[in-house]
């Protein structure tokens, strides 16, 4: 079945710190990818994601690109923020798009 | 603000007691929702898939005597843990599919504590 490995936390970076997140899959056909984030006390919530080989999502100054030959989807930020302390989960989609499968997600704080 | 709104947010129970956790969507209609559960340190495992009017589909290894899910409206779909035992103690989250947009949205989460 469909698998994702995430790269383990916590994650502790200086406010303006490069940050990435390591993701990689194993999935069946070409599953659409996705970046989600949990702040303290809410719901997960849609950062951002892609459909297909080499597209880019991005929010917020976070970006990750599909890459189908190496099948993974980096999380990456230029200069981090306070804000955004959170936990971070990398997810596939298959053909049902609702339904997801979840990395084990990475815990991001960022001291200032 | 919330779309997805998931109740209680924290919950204690008995042993053998059942415990109801209600994942309303609010500004939209979702003929599909998701039921989720998160062991700590661990990965967000997918539950049961939950379609209005109709039984849920559970995924492999869950009870689903044991996980009661009933969606009986296009907005409210509840999971029902039943003769809870402390072993079920997780967080629990939902997710609700929008029917119109092709959008997925997660409730705020449930935690359960069984002592």
């Amino acid at each position: 079945g469909d698998s994702v490995t995430q790269m383990e936390g916590p994650v502790t970076l200086s406010e303006e710190a490069f940050l990435t997140i390591n993701c990689t899959y194993t999935a069946t056909g070409y599953p659409s990818l996705f970046w989600y984030v949990q702040y303290p006390g809410e719901g997960l919530q849609l950062l951002l994601k892609a459909t297909k080989a080499d597209d880019k999502g991005s929010n917020k100054g976070f970006e990750a690109t599909y890459r189908k030959e190496t099948t993974s989807f980096h999380l990456e930020k230029g200069s981090v923020q306070v804000s955004d302390s959170a936990v971070y989960f990398c997810g596939i989609g298959g053909t049902s798009y609702g339904k997801l499968t979840f990395g084990q997600g990475t815990i991001l704080t960022v001291h200032p | 603000g919330a779309v997805v709104s998931q109740h209680p947010s924290w919950v204690i129970c008995k042993s053998g007691t059942s415990v109801k956790i209600e994942c309303r969507s609010l500004d939209f209609q979702a003929t599909t929702m998701f039921w989720y559960r998160q062991f700590p340190k661990q990965s967000l495992m997918l539950m049961a898939t939950s379609n209005e009017g109709s039984k849920a589909t559970y995924e492999q290894g869950v009870e689903k005597d044991k996980f009661l899910i009933n969606h009986a409206s296009l907005t409210l779909s509840t999971l029902t843990v039943t003769s809870a035992h402390p072993e079920d103690s997780s967080f629990y989250i939902c997710s609700a599919h929008s029917d119109s947009g092709n959008t997925i949205y997660f409730g705020e989460g449930s935690w359960l504590t069984v002592v």
